[in-house]
């Protein structure tokens, strides 16, 4: 049971570069979740899923894309890096089987320059 | 809208120091409220939760109760250890909405 796995761990892209942050869950969760994590900054959510073939805007969707064609995988995409999307990314998945209590469990991140 | 403000760090205590970090909320309704914990190189693990008010929450030592009077959640625990250094985050969630604090650095010295 491997939990939530992320590839790649690190990557530098030039501004302008297109790029896709891959993430797995082997829990059979019905939720996924992307954050962004800058320098002492909390977690900011970027988009989640709720299901196979259903996703939906979080608190900073700008400048990425999102797909969810399988309950296991819940990539991210950037189609035009910029500088400002330097950050950590963190992918997270939990039940939803109920909200008030739901744990997520989180990936290990994937630290990710743009320059 | 919804929000946590956190205790800013670092903070830095011996080891079997008495530990609080505070955590105030805002929110449209009743959220739940979480402490996760960030070792270094690691993804958030939660160490613990409340949904209600007058919850407490506990884990390994660590405790919070959840005040809805003071829209507060702080972090207690009554002796930590070197293992306890990390960065901790406070969170709320109102149905499909997340938001944490920014992160308080702790290190403990033997």
């Amino acid at each position: 049971n491997a939990g939530v796995t992320q590839t790649p761990k690190f990557r530098i892209l030039k501004i302008g570069q297109s790029m896709t942050l891959q993430c797995a869950q082997d829990m059979n969760h019905n939720y996924m979740y992307w954050y962004r994590q800058d320098p002492g900054m909390g977690l900011k959510l970027i988009y989640y899923s709720v299901g196979a073939g259903i996703t939906d805007k979080g608190e900073v969707p700008n400048g990425y894309n999102v797909s969810r064609s399988t309950t296991e995988d819940f990539p991210l995409r950037l189609e035009l890096a910029a500088p400002s999307q330097t950050s950590v990314y963190f992918c997270a998945s939990s039940s939803g089987s109920q909200l008030s209590t739901d744990t997520q469990y989180f990936g290990p991140g994937t630290r990710l320059t743009v320059l | 809208g919804n929000s946590v403000t956190q205790m800013e760090g670092p903070v830095t205590l011996s080891e079997e120091a008495f530990l609080t970090i505070n955590c105030t909320y805002t929110a449209t309704g009743y959220p739940s409220l979480f402490w996760y914990v960030q070792y270094p190189g690691e993804g958030l693990q939660l160490l613990l939760k409340a949904t209600k008010a007058d919850d407490k929450g506990s884990n390994k030592g660590f405790e919070a109760t959840y005040r809805k009077e003071t829209t507060s959640f702080h972090l207690e625990k009554g002796s930590v250890q070197v293992s306890d250094s990390a960065v901790y985050f406070c969170a709320l969630r109102y149905n499909n909405d997340m938001r944490f604090g920014a992160g308080t650095r702790l290190t403990v010295k033997p």
